[in-house]
């Protein structure tokens, strides 16, 4: 099985600051890769695939970049609704897998 | 508008089994693949189970292989979820999702509320 590995786990920051979060894979999963957001009590929700397009309707603050086994996400300009845990997902075979996640606090 | 409303779960002692349904409206259901990710507790996610979109073939996690199985009915927009042999570890919030395209791509664009599984004596 592929494993996907988020770093940070948590991270703090600001409303107005650039948060990047990081996803790397065990093996080459070319642009496989998906990125959702989830907020407490709620079904996550699809922010990116194919490592950098942009699900409709999301914010275009959010933007996704890699290939290979290296991705990040990015949010340029946080918001207060962007407080949130942030995973990603490869989608490369038949059996996809997340990373373990990666909780954005407000400071 | 795309809806996926998930049923079934409840408290189940372990060794028992429960069966998890997913009812869609909204798109062309037999068209789709739909997939079954679970979150136990303060966890993070855990895909399940996949099935294509004519049900001809499935895939499964290793944690769930040969206890648990995907169907589908496409005369009823309907997803299901068979978990036999249940364990404390199989305790969750299961979602069922879509996959975002036609031609089976593994992103998940559209998720349920979750139903919650809980395996305790």
């Amino acid at each position: 099985d592929i494993q996907m590995t988020q770093s940070p786990s948590s991270v703090s920051a600001s409303v107005g600051d650039r948060v990047t979060i990081t996803c790397r894979a065990s093996q080459g999963i070319s642009s496989w890769l998906a990125w959702y957001q989830q907020k407490p009590g709620k079904a996550p929700k699809l922010l990116i695939y194919a490592a950098s397009s942009l699900q409709s309707g999301v914010p275009s603050r959010f933007s996704g970049s890699g290939s290979g086994t290296d991705f990040t996400l990015t949010i340029s300009s946080l918001q207060p609704e962007d407080f949130a845990t942030y995973y990603c997902q490869q989608a490369n075979n038949f059996l996809p897998t997340f990373g373990q996640g990666t909780k954005l606090e407000i400071k | 508008q795309v809806q996926l409303v998930e049923s079934g779960g409840g408290v189940v002692q372990p060794g028992r089994s429960l069966r998890l349904s997913c009812a869609a409206s909204g798109f062309t259901f037999s068209s789709y693949g739909m997939y079954w990710v679970r979150q136990a507790p303060g966890k993070g996610l855990e895909w399940v189970a996949v099935i294509s979109y004519d049900g001809s073939n499935k895939n499964y996690a290793d944690a769930v292989k040969g206890r648990f199985t995907i169907s589908r009915d496409n005369s009823k927009n309907t997803l299901y979820l068979q978990m036999n042999s249940l364990r404390a570890g199989d305790t969750a919030v299961y979602y069922c999702a879509k996959d975002r395209v036609v031609i089976q791509s593994y992103y998940l664009d559209y998720w349920g509320q979750g139903t919650l599984v809980t395996v305790s004596s």
